[in-house]
């Protein structure tokens, strides 16, 4: 049972446009939800996040978007950079709920061309 | 801060072998983890612990076993390696708060044949 859902295993941008990444969630009990990124032959690191009280939260060039009614996360990359190559994992946990496990989906690769 | 280490980097185990993969932070979090990664999949929870003396299973903990003896140590055991085992495996911390991220560490990448 997949409860969060990554379903594009991969998206090609070219450099300087946007970077859409989306994920979908089937918990409701989940209310903080984390974007990761991880480079080959490293583990994931922290990208941005955001907790169900809030449906957008940025910084610099990333911004996460959350819509609760729809059970729906993206990230956007604004402009994107051959460096934001990567995958990315969306997460999410229930704090309300204890809090101490955190889902993971599948992942995106992301590929930006220059 | 080193921050989260893992050792080893790579291993390759023959079937029914043992092994320790270890995991340590020095960031005084209250909550670690192990992953596994195994290609095309996200990241799956095998164990975590809340705090020294502390663990519970994740959502894949057959083959595994773990201790908590300090705050900082985190080792996962595999007693007999099965080629289903092949995989990468993260260990990860965090503080025991709310609303905050995990730190991973590099990975193990092992192999079982």
């Amino acid at each position: 049972d997949q409860q969060v859902k990554q379903n594009s295993p991969s998206l090609s941008v070219q450099e300087g446009r946007i970077s859409i990444l989306n994920c979908d969630y089937t918990n409701s009990m989940f209310d903080y939800f984390l974007w990761y990124k991880k480079y080959p032959a490293e583990g994931p690191t922290f990208l941005i996040s955001i907790s169900s009280i809030k449906d957008k939260n940025e910084d610099g060039r990333f911004t996460v978007f959350l819509n609760k009614s729809a059970k729906h996360l993206s990230l956007h990359i604004v402009p994107s950079q051959p460096g934001d190559s990567a995958v990315y994992f969306c997460a999410a946990r229930g704090e309300n709920t204890g809090g101490f496990k955190t889902i993971f989906g599948a992942g995106t690769r992301l590929f930006v061309k220059a | 801060n080193a921050g989260v280490t893992q050792t080893p980097k790579f291993r390759i185990l023959k079937i029914g072998q043992s092994m320790t993969l270890q995991c340590t932070q020095d960031m005084n979090h209250n909550y670690m983890y192990w992953y596994r990664q195994d290609p095309g999949m996200g990241l799956k929870l095998i164990y975590y612990s809340v705090g020294a003396g502390i663990t519970d299973k994740g959502e894949v903990p057959n083959g595994y076993n773990v201790s908590r003896s300090t705050t900082e140590d985190f080792p996962l055991r595999l007693e007999l390696a099965a080629p289903s085992q092949t995989s990468v495996y993260f260990c990860a911390s965090r503080e025991g708060t709310d609303y905050n991220e995990q730190f991973f560490g590099p990975g193990t990448r092992l192999t079982v044949l």
